[in-house]
């Protein structure tokens, strides 16, 4: 069975902390590929980031970092030096089928960012 | 802003009505997606177009369709309306519609069941 699992339902951190969210996928493809999404109170949905399979290499943009992991299903995001702006529900998600690139979502994190 | 446009952003309608949710993809995509966001269930996929044609199905209820048309519009609607149908309904486009393609999601069109 395809499934992500975010294990953390709230996380609640003071701003100027680091905070990582985790995310394990399960899947029997070789081939497939990984996104987070940022829900802000707003409520539209953002992409953040995506990455296939076969590349582990771990990605930094700005403050944000993901740290891929085959050997363990994980794909964790880490945002350094939180800020009140970070306050949303962030959804890891898989894409595995060739022809159709359906999302298949984790239940999400909310991440709220005290000042 | 994604470049994906959804209309309306808010409905309010009664038990066992119809209504039509709008979604028009960002300039150049082929393929829509539309999702359903609810409290128990999650953001769940629905139904993927694409150029048109239908490409894939989610755990999408027969009191729901949707189609795409040739200017790659698409349109979700919902029938026999039911409380539980109360959710937010995204819809995502894509370039091509494949698993490595990015999708971006329009605002969201906000259902209350009453």
């Amino acid at each position: 069975a395809q499934k992500v699992t975010q294990a953390q339902t709230e996380i609640s951190v003071v701003e100027k902390e680091d905070v990582t969210l985790d995310c394990v996928y399960e899947t029997r493809d070789t081939t497939y590929y990984l996104f987070w999404y940022k829900q802000p109170p707003s409520g539209e949905l953002v992409f953040l980031i995506r990455r296939n399979s076969f590349d582990e290499q771990n990605e930094i943009s700005g403050r944000y970092s993901w740290n891929f992991q085959k050997s363990t299903s994980s794909f964790n995001f880490t945002i350094t030096a939180s800020q009140v702006v970070d306050s949303a529900v962030y959804f890891c998600a898989l894409s595995r089928l060739s022809n159709t690139g359906k999302l298949i979502f984790g239940q999400g994190t909310t991440l709220q960012v005290k000042p | 802003d994604s470049g994906v446009t959804q209309t309306p952003k808010h409905l309010i309608t009664a038990t066992g009505q119809r209504v039509t949710l709008r979604c028009s993809p960002r300039s150049g995509d082929l393929s829509v997606y539309w999702y359903q966001q609810s409290l128990d269930q999650g953001l769940q996929f629905l139904i993927h177009y694409y150029n048109g044609e239908e490409r894939a199905k989610g755990n999408i209820l027969e009191r729901f369709s949707a189609q795409q048309f040739p200017d790659l519009h698409s349109e979700l609607n919902l029938s026999s309306l039911e409380l539980g149908d109360s959710a937010l309904y995204f819809c995502a486009s894509s370039v091509e519609g494949r698993r490595e393609d990015t999708q971006y999601f329009g605002p969201g069109t906000r259902l209350t069941v009453l």
